[in-house]
């Protein structure tokens, strides 16, 4: 069974830290995906990765980084956590090619305090 | 610009009814992929359904359909006589040729009452 597992259900942070959310999938696929998930806008891209060390930006990029040094994980850094970073992150990762789907985490929803 | 519109943000139904979910894209590109999603209260989201921009035939599995129509940029998801575990967030996503990435819309709430 294909998995993508994230490493926190529920993190709460404090404004300035810096903060790790990490992914590991074990499909061997290429490309991986993180999402921010707030009511009303649905999923935004944040950042997604197409290969080892690779990376492009997504809609919302500001604010965060991503690292991508072994294919099957890929982390999200916040690096100086705020208050309006308050969400839920959602994982994916998806074989390479225009048809096929992607394969989400249960989600991380972290609370900036 | 946003990609993928679904102007449904919540939906209540009672069960047994028939309920239709609304999404448009938009794309210049010829070749893409639509896709539905299902996010439970559980909240990891499931794979539904994959349509290819060259096949608008409409797809049924079981109490689910699906209408794909280019000339209105519309793939439209029925699911009919309703269930009280259809109640979940669906979203609508596309993916394009020239993108490795997935868009989503914002997603359709729909509660299905007993």
């Amino acid at each position: 069974d294909v998995k993508v597992t994230q490493s926190s259900r529920y993190l709460v942070k404090r404004t300035g830290e810096k903060v790790f959310l990490e992914c590991v999938q074990d499909m061997d696929h290429e490309n991986m995906f993180w999402y921010r998930q707030d009511p009303g806008l649905g999923l935004r891209l944040i950042y997604f990765s197409y290969d080892v060390k690779m990376k492009e930006k997504g809609d919302i990029p500001e604010g965060y980084s991503v690292s991508r040094e072994k294919k099957e994980r890929f982390s999200l850094i916040l690096e100086s956590a705020s208050t309006n970073q308050t969400s839920m992150y959602l994982c994916a990762s998806r074989k390479g090619g225009l048809s096929t789907e992607a394969f989400f985490g249960q989600g991380t929803r972290l609370t900036v305090v | 610009a946003q990609k993928v519109t679904q102007a449904q943000t919540e939906i209540s139904v009672v069960e047994k009814e028939d309920v239709t979910l609304d999404c448009v894209y938009e794309t210049r590109d010829t070749t893409y992929y639509l896709f539905w999603y299902k996010q439970p209260p559980s909240g990891e989201l499931v794979f539904l359904i994959r349509r290819n921009s060259f096949d608008e035939q409409n797809e049924i599995s079981g109490r689910y359909s699906w209408n794909f129509q280019k000339s209105t940029s519309s793939f439209n998801f029925t699911i009919t006589a309703s269930q009280v575990v259809d109640s979940a967030v669906y979203f609508c996503a596309l993916s394009e040729s020239n993108n490795n990435d997935m868009r989503f819309g914002a997603g359709t709430r729909l509660t299905v009452k007993p």
